[in-house]
C-alpha cells in the first residue's frame, strides 16, 4: 500500500511569485485536504477536495487555489506569494470525504523571501 | 469554529517516566485524532479514538467524547518519543482543527 507522498519537499520563492505543491493520495482514497502549517503552530485546514471539486474552504484567501485529478492526485497553487505564506505545506489523504481516519504525507516547506 | 487546547505546551521527561498529555475540546466531533510529529515534519498517525481507550504498545489513548477531552499516554518514555504531540479533532466534512501541541523532551 503507497502512502501519500507530496513534491517538492523544500522550496524557495521569491515575493510575488507563484508556486506549485503536488500531492498523491493513499491507494483507495478518494479524498484529499490540504493544511498549512505555521511555525510553532498547529497545522490549519486550506480546503479538500473531492470528486475534483473543492468540497470546504478554511479561512484562506482565492490566491490559495487547487485541483484534483481523476486519479485523485491534488495540486495547492499559490499566487502572489507573501512572506506569511512561508510554512509546511500538508497534504492528507482518506478513504471518505465525510468520515474516516486521514493520513498524511510528508509535507512540503515553502520559504518566501 | 471548533477550540482544541492541549496541555502542557512544553514537557521534559527522564527516560522511563510516565507522562499524559491532555487535550480539550469546545464543541461536539465526529472523531479524534493523536499525531506525533517527526523531526522532518511529517505527522504519524497514532490513534483514531472517538471514544473510549485504545493501547499500541507503550501508547494508550482515552476520549471522553461527552467531557470533550482525550487524553495520550506514554510509558516507559524513551528519547525517540522526543518530538510534537497533535491533537486534531474531526468536524464537519472531515476537516480536522488541531491544537498548538504538546512538545515533549526526553532526556536519557
Amino acid at each position: 500500500e503507497t502512502g501519500v507522498t507530496q513534491s517538492p519537499t523544500h522550496l524557495i520563492k521569491t515575493r510575488g511569485q507563484q508556486v506549485t505543491l503536488r500531492c498523491s493520495s493513499q491507494s483507495g482514497h478518494n479524498t484529499v485536504s490540504w493544511y498549512q502549517q505555521a511555525l510553532g503552530q498547529g497545522p490549519q485546514f486550506i480546503f479538500q477536495y473531492y470528486r475534483e471539486e473543492e468540497n470546504g474552504r478554511g479561512n484562506f484567501p482565492p490566491r490559495f487555489s487547487g485541483l484534483q485529478f481523476p486519479n485523485y492526485s491534488s495540486e495547492l497553487n499559490v499566487n502572489a506569494l507573501e512572506l506569511d505564506d512561508s510554512a509546511l505545506y500538508l497534504c492528507a489523504s482518506s478513504f471518505s470525504h465525510s468520515s474516516g481516519e486521514l493520513f498524511f504525507g510528508e509535507g512540503s516547506r515553502l520559504t518566501v523571501l | 469554529g471548533i477550540q482544541v487546547e492541549q496541555s502542557p505546551p512544553d514537557l521534559i521527561l527522564q527516560e522511563g517516566a510516565n507522562s499524559t498529555l491532555r487535550c480539550n475540546f469546545s464543541d461536539s466531533v465526529n472523531n479524534l485524532q493523536w499525531f506525533h510529529q517527526n523531526p522532518w515534519g511529517q505527522l504519524i498517525n497514532l490513534f483514531y479514538i472517538p471514544s473510549g481507550t485504545k493501547q499500541n504498545g507503550r501508547l494508550s489513548a482515552t476520549t471522553v467524547a461527552t467531557e470533550r477531552y482525550s487524553l495520550l499516554y506514554i510509558s516507559s518514555s524513551q528519547t525517540t518519543d522526543s518530538g510534537v504531540y497533535f491533537c486534531a479533532v474531526l468536524y464537519g466534512n472531515n476537516r480536522l482543527a488541531f491544537g498548538k501541541g504538546n512538545q515533549v523532551v526526553v532526556i536519557p
